[in-house]
């Protein structure tokens, strides 16, 4: 199994509301990484869990709070987020250390709307 | 600023020609790789570069690197319709800490490739 899954596919929150971005592999990855994506941009780093802890938040708000609970599943808990937050949102793993040269395995995204 | 910059922005060609998008970095690097992102989904690893390896092929993918010039191109050769995406570059960061393994996404080439 090479695949990474993401759920929901398509998301839309109030302000208001608490969700949660699911992802899940089987490669036996112990890297695992949340990006957002804005539209026509790159994908920008959030977390980065390494064996199941958090090693990597590039100072992203505490409306976002990522978990890991094991070494296949990452969570990305959302609330009280700000329209600017809509975006795509992906989650990737790889081996770890990632250099071992065969790249991030990217799930299909969730598209997140805040009203 | 973003660590890689890419050009050109977009590409427009014919079925059959080849294609080329080039990727400038500012730090020095572990490795080099290059993604492939279709409309509105997840990233696909293409290739990685490593920063002690000049060139590398896989498939109908031809890349290269100069670290002196911090720069690395991707050759697409004999396109097809199919290979119509947006491309990126990332470089992983040398050294360790927080930034150990971490990917910097370049901007971007959008490709597309006419029937």
């Amino acid at each position: 199994d090479t695949e990474v899954t993401q759920t929901p596919k398509h998301l839309v929150m109030g302000m208001t509301n608490k969700k949660s971005l699911k992802c899940e592999q089987h490669m036996g990855h112990r890297a695992m990484y949340w990006y957002k994506q804005k539209a026509k941009k790159p994908p920008e780093l959030m977390f980065v869990y390494s064996y199941e802890k958090l090693s990597i938040n590039e100072s992203v708000p505490s409306r976002f709070s990522p978990e890991c609970p094991n070494s296949s599943l990452l969570n990305l808990h959302l609330h009280a987020l700000q329209p600017e937050d809509s975006a795509l949102y992906l989650c990737a793993s790889s081996h770890s250390p990632p250099e071992q040269g065969l790249g991030q395995f990217f799930g299909p995204g969730t598209r997140l709307t805040v009203l | 600023s973003q660590q890689g910059e890419e050009d050109p922005q977009a590409l427009s060609i014919q079925e059959g020609e080849n294609a080329t998008m080039n990727c400038s970095y500012k730090t020095s690097i572990n490795n080099l790789q290059w993604y492939r992102q279709n409309s509105g989904r997840g990233l696909v690893h293409l290739i990685l570069i490593r920063s002690n390896e000049r060139e590398k092929h896989s498939g109908r993918l031809r890349v290269t690197l100069d670290t002196s010039k911090k720069s690395s191109s991707l050759l697409i050769t004999a396109s097809r319709a199919a290979d119509t995406a947006s491309y990126f570059c990332a470089t992983a960061s040398l050294g360790g800490g927080t930034s150990y393994g971490k990917l910097t996404f370049g901007q971007g080439t959008i490709l597309t490739v006419h029937p």
